[in-house]
């Protein structure tokens, strides 16, 4: 079984903090990686995706990877009431975490 | 507009009544997934196609069968429902197969409810 692990949470950040969502993969032969947001009851639509070592930047979201390590995380700045929601971490597309909860408080 | 359709949005059912839950896109995507949604669980596939007439089990395949028979249609058919299928359904498109940089799209998700 090919694993994806995130912490359930929740994270609270305060509003305008840095959040910090990571995720661990079991499967070293794994080279895409992609990271969803998804409301409560909502699909889930795709923030980034990275598959190259390091960091990858679009606005205020950071995708890192470390292959060695096999983990990736999403780093977001200046976090918004908006952003609450559960972020799903996905190897190979289609393999998925079980989603981290995070609250952005006002 | 790209998308992926399911339908039924909304389905409650009584155990054992055959039902099926249709899934279209519009994007010419070859592959194509069934992904189910328990509170804690994460998504969990179902089945996957990738292409047609090409079908294959996920990780929580039992009770479940699909088709392809057409590129743009993946129908999910539970034949004897159970309460424990009782979950949130998401079917899902990509262009690539798993190993791409191609992303998923996502139906707007069908809540089954078997009682």
């Amino acid at each position: 079984q090919k694993e994806v692990e995130q912490n359930s949470g929740p994270l609270s950040v305060p509003e305008g903090a840095i959040a910090s969502l990571n995720c661990t993969y079991s499967d070293r032969g794994s080279q895409s990686f992609f990271w969803y947001r998804q409301y409560s009851g909502k699909s889930p639509e795709l923030i980034m995706f990275i598959y190259s070592n390091g960091d990858k930047e679009d606005g205020r979201f950071t995708a890192q990877l470390n292959k060695a390590s096999q983990y990736v995380s999403l780093l977001i700045r200046d976090s918004q009431p908006s952003d609450s929601a559960t972020y799903l971490c996905a190897a190979n597309k289609f393999y998925f975490g079980s989603g981290t909860k995070l609250n952005v408080k006002p | 507009e790209a998308q992926v359709t399911q339908n039924p949005r909304y389905l409650i059912t009584v155990t054992g009544k055959k039902l099926t839950v249709t899934c279209s896109q519009n994007m010419n995507h070859e592959y194509m997934s069934w992904y189910r949604q328990d509170p804690g669980l994460g998504l969990r596939q179902i089945y996957y196609s990738m292409n047609v007439e090409v079908t294959d089990k996920g990780d929580v395949p039992e009770g479940y069968k699909v088709s392809r028979k057409e590129k743009r249609n993946f129908p999910l058919i539970l034949e004897s429902p159970s309460p424990n299928q009782t979950s949130l359904y998401f079917c899902a498109s990509s262009l690539q197969g798993a190993v791409g940089n191609t992303e998923a799209f996502f139906g707007q998700g069908t809540r089954l409810t078997v009682v």
